[in-house]
């Protein structure tokens, strides 16, 4: 069965360190990547995407993700992480406009 | 500014009664979501509706859960009889699918936070 798996369940960072966040898919066809960032509260939104085209997506706020198709992997990374990034963060694979499939999440809290 | 609209915001109800939230997507999208957040479970994905027919319900309880779109602007979740465990916050997204099954984002409403005693 598909899934998607988030390494990290719980991350704690200063503010100006740096993020990437990990994950992984197992599905050995076509895909549409997803992150969505929830702030405490509030709903899920959409980060950034990759459908097709250059492997290195940037996203809103400053967020980028790096598709490595051999490595079945969609990892989120941002240089220089604020207070107001404190959030948790899910990665989503689309293997056909069926269902979305969603990783458990990654909390992250940045200290100020 | 299109947005999906869930109501009600929160919910608290006593055990045995029965629940019923509302979710009104975009205008225009053509698929439909019900999800639940608990902190124990994560997202979980509950029912999942294509031009207003169930395509997935599997992660539903049966016995207790139904979900029905009367209407393309409008989604329903019940919960009869609602049980404590049932507590979480629920959240509707719509998305639209191409007839290449390619799709857009989903797009999520605020949720109904229902608390069961």
């Amino acid at each position: 069965a598909q899934s998607v798996s988030q390494h990290n369940h719980h991350v704690i960072l200063s503010e100006a360190a740096s993020l990437e966040l990990g994950c992984n898919y197992s599905y050995g066809g076509t895909v549409n990547l997803f992150w969505y960032v929830q702030y405490p509260g509030q709903h899920l939104q959409l980060l950034l995407k990759y459908f097709s085209g250059d492997p290195l997506v940037k996203g809103i706020k400053g967020f980028e993700a790096e598709f490595i198709k051999s490595k079945f992997s969609f990892n989120l990374r941002k240089p220089s992480v604020q207070w107001s990034d404190t959030a948790e963060y899910f990665c989503a694979v689309d293997t056909g406009g069926f269902k979305t499939i969603f990783g458990a999440g990654t909390r992250l809290f940045v200290k100020a | 500014d299109a947005r999906v609209t869930q109501t009600p915001r929160h919910k608290v109800t006593e055990m045995g009664q029965e629940v019923t939230m509302r979710c009104q997507p975009i205008l225009g999208h053509n698929t439909v979501f019900w999800y639940r957040q608990t902190m124990m479970q994560g997202l979980e994905l509950l029912a999942y509706f294509r031009n207003r027919a169930p395509l997935d319900d599997s992660g539903m309880p049966k016995d207790r859960f139904s979900a029905e779109m009367p209407d393309a602007t409008l989604a329903t979740l019940k919960i009869q009889p609602s049980e404590p465990r049932d507590s979480a916050v629920y959240f509707c997204a719509s998305g639209l699918v191409r007839g290449d099954g390619d799709y857009n984002e989903q797009f999520f409403g605020p949720g109904t936070r229902l608390t069961v005693l």
